[in-house]
């Protein structure tokens, strides 16, 4: 299976402030159609997971601008311009390239 | 707007199988093509792909399963109930984690915790 490796895994940030998530892969996410399928996930406390972005750096419906997503090949990042209150969770890269898929430990955000 | 629900038993007893069922509102189940999946949280061990069914309304529906539980699994669709079903065999306390019943990554259940013990 592709391993998935996040950092850091504990994010202590500020109001306001940027925030920043990497996330590796074991090989490469590109897939024999050219797309690259890596997600990014949101998991509020007490909440089932909530897709952010898709294929790299489309984000979901309903998902505020200030969250964006990048990278390629086997190192992506998830940022978050300004870090708002309820933006408090875990979150977790995916991919969805090779079966099975496979999902990032988590990074957990909280604020100072 | 689409909604999953996942109904269950809560605690199962080791060797026997975990049967879970995902009532899909708010739209059909056959109506458009998705893959319907089961993912599970383990309080530890994070976040794992059960198998999916992908459906295209014309067919049954082809399955995928994470190979390192194929040998247990057998995921279900039930358009007429428009629902779908996840059956996991012989369980240990391994299986214990919260299940979902996810639409396309994008949609998902509220999960339901699962408890293997005696």
């Amino acid at each position: 299976d592709v391993v998935m490796t996040q950092s850091p895994l504990s994010l202590s940030v500020t109001l306001g402030q940027p925030a920043s998530i990497s996330c590796r892969s074991s090989q490469s996410l590109v897939y024999s159609d050219g797309i690259t399928y890596l997600n990014w996930f949101q998991q509020r406390p007490g909440q089932s997971p909530r897709r952010l972005v898709y294929q790299v750096s489309k984000r979901d419906s309903g998902v505020p601008d200030r969250f964006s997503g990048s990278g390629s090949g086997t190192d992506f990042t998830l940022k978050i311009s300004r870090v708002e209150a309820e933006d408090v969770g875990v979150y977790f890269c995916m991919q969805g390239t090779h079966w099975p898929g496979t999902f990032g430990q988590g990074t957990k955000v909280e604020m100072k | 707007q689409v909604q999953l629900q996942e109904s269950g038993p809560g605690l199962v007893k080791p060797s026997q199988t975990l049967s879970l069922t995902c009532t899909v509102s708010g739209g059909s189940i056959s109506s458009d093509t998705y893959y319907w999946s089961w993912i599970r949280q383990h309080p530890t061990r994070g976040l794992e792909w059960i198998g999916y069914i992908y459906y295209s309304g014309s067919t049954s529906g082809s399955t995928f399963y994470n190979p390192s539980l194929k040998s247990r699994v057998t995921i279900s669709i039930d358009t007429s109930k428009n629902q779908f079903s996840l059956n996991l065999r012989s369980v240990t306390a391994a299986d214990t984690a919260v299940y979902y019943c996810v639409r396309d990554l994008s949609t998902w259940g509220q999960g339901t915790l699962v408890t293997v013990s005696s």
